[in-house]
């Protein structure tokens, strides 16, 4: 079964600074890994996702993942946050071998830049 | 090009009633997936539509059900509601059903309410 977690609900950052945003996955094969945002009351916007290849994945708004397989872990990261970065973070997976399957989302964490 | 489309955005309905959400998908794209989000429960997964035909579904009950049409546009249906289901319900869609890599976008979401 595949599974998801995301280890903080909340993470605070102040503008400016480095922002790291942790995922951790389980799967029985091996995984395609997708970040996605949801500001308030809108749907998911995609970032960005790791299909095969180099570890280091970037994305949309400046937003980079690492992929790294021995720790089953796909953080994502910006180098400098900024306050409309503020916003619920979901990470997702799925197998590579599950044709048909489902994708399944982390819990979330909300993701707050401080002026 | 125009991207995943939900009507309506927001809905009121009590207890018993039943409500169609629709879901119009990114032009091209033959696959439709529904989710279910929650404060308690985050993002469960609904069911999944491509060609007319559910490709899978989630652990939910029979009263939440779906159909897509020839022009992939898709409907969800969920009967005899109850408080329980107030949520935020979200489509994706995709270019390629049941291929891991493919990335699903999602549209803005229908806030139901159920009284």
């Amino acid at each position: 079964a595949q599974s998801v977690a995301q280890p903080e609900d909340q993470v605070n950052v102040a503008e400016g600074n480095p922002l790291t945003v942790k995922c951790t996955y389980s799967v029985s094969g091996n995984p395609y890994l997708f970040w996605y945002v949801q500001y308030p009351n809108r749907g998911l916007q995609f970032l960005l996702k790791y299909i095969t290849g180099d570890n280091l994945v970037k994305g949309s708004y400046g937003f980079e993942a690492e992929f790294n397989k021995s720790q089953t872990s796909f953080h994502l990261k910006k180098p400098s946050a900024l306050v409309s970065d503020s916003a619920l973070y979901f990470c997702a997976v799925r197998d590579r071998s599950s044709y048909g399957q489902n994708f399944v989302f982390g819990p979330g964490t909300r993701l707050s830049v401080l002026p | 090009k125009a991207g995943v489309t939900q009507t309506p955005r927001y809905l009121i309905k009590t207890r018993g009633q039943q409500v169609t959400l629709s879901c119009s998908p990114i032009s091209g794209h033959r696959s439709v997936s529904w989710y279910q989000q929650t404060p308690g429960q985050g993002l469960q997964f609904l069911f999944e539509y491509f060609s007319e035909t559910q490709r899978n579904k989630g652990n939910f009950p029979g009263r939440f059900s779906g159909r897509q049409f020839s022009n992939s546009r898709s409907e969800m249906n969920v009967s005899t509601l109850e408080l329980g289901d107030s949520a935020l319900y979200l489509c994706a869609s995709s270019l390629v059903p049941g291929l891991a890599e493919d990335t699903q976008y999602f549209g803005p979401g229908t806030r139901l309410t159920v009284l």
